[in-house]
């Protein structure tokens, strides 16, 4: 089955320290992938996307996700957080065979420590 | 400004009061859908529409519906409600890459509570 799996509940990680969010999927077609951010209150934002080409790929705000084929892998990553980034964090994987789903995972917490 | 508009952004209603949600987009896009977001759970999706006039379901369609009339409009209707809709609800629309469905647009969702 199809399934996206985001195996951190709650990170918590110091203001300026490095962060890393996983993300692992399971689907039978080239995926296509997402990273959203979700802000107390608020809608979700798009991150960063993957479709092709270079695994590696930039986002807004700094954040950056590389897509490892191998590990069925799109693991998220800032170099130093801030205090803003506090917020839910929602990998999302879409199949090139279905266009017309897109799976979310459970999300992410992030919290940072002053 | 390119947005997502739901409304209402509350609701508190009784089991059986049918309730509509609207959505409206002004961005163009074709492809509309309806999540809903449960703690643990990440977004589900209950209905999707490619198009006006073609809407189908998503994975959790049970107790919902949903019309497309309209290019911008995307309302999600609660028959019936039952407690275990209490949820929060995000419209979203979509822009297509290379054919697929690509980045979502989402509202600032609705936070409905059933008693």
């Amino acid at each position: 089955a199809q399934s996206v799996t985001q195996p951190d509940i709650h990170i918590t990680v110091s203001e300026g320290a490095s962060l890393e969010l996983r993300c692992n999927y399971s689907y039978g077609a080239t995926p296509y992938l997402f990273w959203y951010v979700q802000s107390p209150g608020q809608g979700l934002q798009l991150l960063l996307k993957y479709f092709s080409g270079d695994t590696l790929v930039q986002g807004i705000k700094g954040f950056e996700a590389e897509f490892k084929r191998s590990q069925s892998s799109f693991n998220l990553r800032k170099p130093s957080v801030h205090w803003s980034d506090a917020a839910e964090y929602f990998c999302a994987v879409g199949a090139r065979s279905s266009a017309s789903k897109i799976i979310f995972g459970s999300g992410t917490r992030l919290s940072i420590r002053p | 400004e390119a947005q997502v508009t739901q409304n209402p952004r509350y609701l508190i209603t009784v089991t059986g009061k049918k309730l509509t949600v609207t959505c409206s987009q002004n961005m163009n896009h074709e492809y509309m859908s309806w999540y809903r977001q449960d703690p643990g759970l990440g977004l589900r999706q209950i209905y999707y529409s490619m198009n006006v006039e073609v809407t189908d379901k998503g994975d959790v369609p049970e107790g919902y519906k949903v019309s497309r009339k309209e290019k911008r409009n995307f309302p999600l209707i609660l028959e019936s409600p039952s407690p275990n809709q209490t949820s929060l609800y995000f419209c979203a629309s979509s822009t297509r890459d290379r054919g697929l469905v690509a980045e979502a647009f989402f509202g600032q969702g609705t936070r409905l509570t059933v008693v």
